[in-house]
């Protein structure tokens, strides 16, 4: 167990539809990532939070948004959905200021879109 | 920008076989590196890493040696298990530029019995 809960762990919807991820860090750990795998793509950096602010953006497309609460749990919205949004969804977690420490990884949401 | 470059999988071996998967990156400054495994069904979980050149990671077997001069961090295991069959990414951490951890793409290992 690496101490990141991500929930829901599954997640089927329509196209055009929103849904909102959820992620709760490590206890103590500060930074909050977001990534998405699919297939063909392989992990793709979406966007990171420090102690609530954004830090470092990556591929996150305009339909999708984040933010990280004071109790430092981060949410990932994902809005209009589109078949191509199928994908396994991971938030990870670490200590920010240190880079010789790992980041740990969550279970993931499995979002399908039909 | 820093980049993670390593082989594409599928690799395929035989239970005892050595293995090597290959990762070598780009980076402005002095990253730390790391190599992660997923399981089937599983998230991503550290496997080993290395934090300035020279420096050995291992675990369970498998070991990595960030080297500087080649910009290389190549996973090997002298003896390769059936348990072992899991997708390894390779990735890199730079505080001095904006800390994403960026990750290679990753390869996929069979372990035949």
């Amino acid at each position: 167990d690496s101490g990141v809960t991500q929930t829901p762990k599954h997640l089927i919807t329509a196209t055009g539809q929103r849904v909102t991820l959820r992620c709760s860090p490590r206890s103590g750990d500060l930074s909050v990532y977001w990534y998405q795998q699919s297939l063909d793509q392989g992990l793709q950096f979406l966007i990171q939070y420090y102690n609530g602010e954004e830090r470092a953006k990556g591929n996150i497309l305009e339909r999708f948004s984040a933010q990280q609460f004071p109790d430092l749990h981060s949410e990932l919205n994902l809005s209009s959905l589109e078949l191509g949004d199928s994908a396994l969804y991971f938030c990870a977690s670490s200590v920010a200021t240190d880079m010789n420490t790992e980041a740990f990884f969550g279970q993931g949401t499995r979002l399908t879109v039909v | 920008g820093n980049s993670v470059t390593q082989m594409e999988g599928p690799v395929t071996l035989s239970e005892e076989a050595f293995l090597t998967i290959n990762c070598t990156y780009t980076a402005t400054g002095y990253p730390s590196l790391f190599w992660y495994v997923q399981y089937p069904g599983e998230g991503l979980q550290l496997l080993l890493k290395a934090t300035k050149a020279d420096d050995k990671g291992s675990n369970k077997g498998f070991e990595a040696t960030y080297r500087k001069e080649t910009t290389s961090f190549h996973l090997e295991k002298g003896s390769v298990q059936v348990s072992d069959s899991a997708v390894y990414f390779c990735a890199l951490r730079d505080l001095n530029r904006d800390d994403k951890i960026i990750f290679g793409k990753g390869t996929r290992l069979h372990i035949l019995p």
